[in-house]
């Protein structure tokens, strides 16, 4: 089945500068890759997705990368803000199925 | 419509006892998943509905664990006998479904915390 890591497992930034989680995923067969913003004691809320005919997508300050060579997506937050603070998760989900399966998640602290 | 749903937010219960939890879903979605979440953890898949059927199910639901979603709108997660190692959040997600479109997003609930004493 497929396997997804992430790094790193926590990072804290300055307000306004850059943060960038990476995740790697082992099922060749995955092509689609959303990532998710849980704050505590709410559920996974989803902020961006990429797709595997896609390289990268851009959304405010919030860009995914994929790199379907090497088997590995990044999420990219400029500008950062106190509010982004939270944990993230990437996952990946194989062509024909339905199951997602999540990294083990990133938390980041922007330090104001 | 604000987005999905679960009841109750949170459930302590003995080891032993059964528990059921509800999830509705987005009102036009019709397809519904059951995730697991343990602390420190990403969600884990349990199984997934397109409308009433279940269509796949993950080898983490054991024989204890049933799942229904008799008329393809709520969905209801049961839990026999109850175990320690069933203490974790409970997450429902939904998407939309339309055959020869490719709609991938699932929007998640805000979980059920379960708390086995």
């Amino acid at each position: 089945g497929e396997n997804v890591e992430q790094h790193p497992s926590t990072l804290s930034v300055q307000e306004g500068d850059s943060a960038v989680i990476k995740c790697t995923y082992s099922d060749s067969a995955s092509n689609y890759f959303p990532w998710y913003k849980q704050e505590l004691g709410k559920g996974p809320q989803l902020i961006i997705d990429i797709r595997s005919n896609v390289g990268e997508k851009k959304d405010q300050r919030i860009a995914v990368t994929l790199n379907k060579t090497a088997k590995h997506f990044s999420l990219h937050i400029t500008e950062t803000q106190p509010e982004d603070s939270a944990v993230y998760f990437c996952a990946a989900k194989p062509g024909g199925y339905q199951k997602v399966t999540f990294g083990t998640g990133t938390k980041l602290q922007v330090i104001p | 419509d604000t987005g999905v749903s679960q009841d109750p937010r949170h459930k302590i219960t003995k080891r032993g006892q059964n528990v059921t939890f509800r999830c509705d879903p987005i009102s036009e979605h019709n397809r519904l998943y059951w995730y697991r979440q343990t602390l420190g953890q990403g969600p884990e898949f349990l199984t997934y509905f397109q409308n009433e059927a279940q269509l796949e199910k993950s080898r983490l639901l054991s024989d204890r664990f049933s799942a229904e979603r008799p008329k393809g709108s709520f969905s209801t997660l049961e839990i026999q006998r109850t175990e320690q190692g069933d203490s974790a959040m409970y997450l429902c997600a939904s998407s939309s479904f339309i055959a020869g479109e490719a709609s991938y997003e699932q929007y998640f609930g805000p979980g059920t915390r379960l708390t086995v004493t």
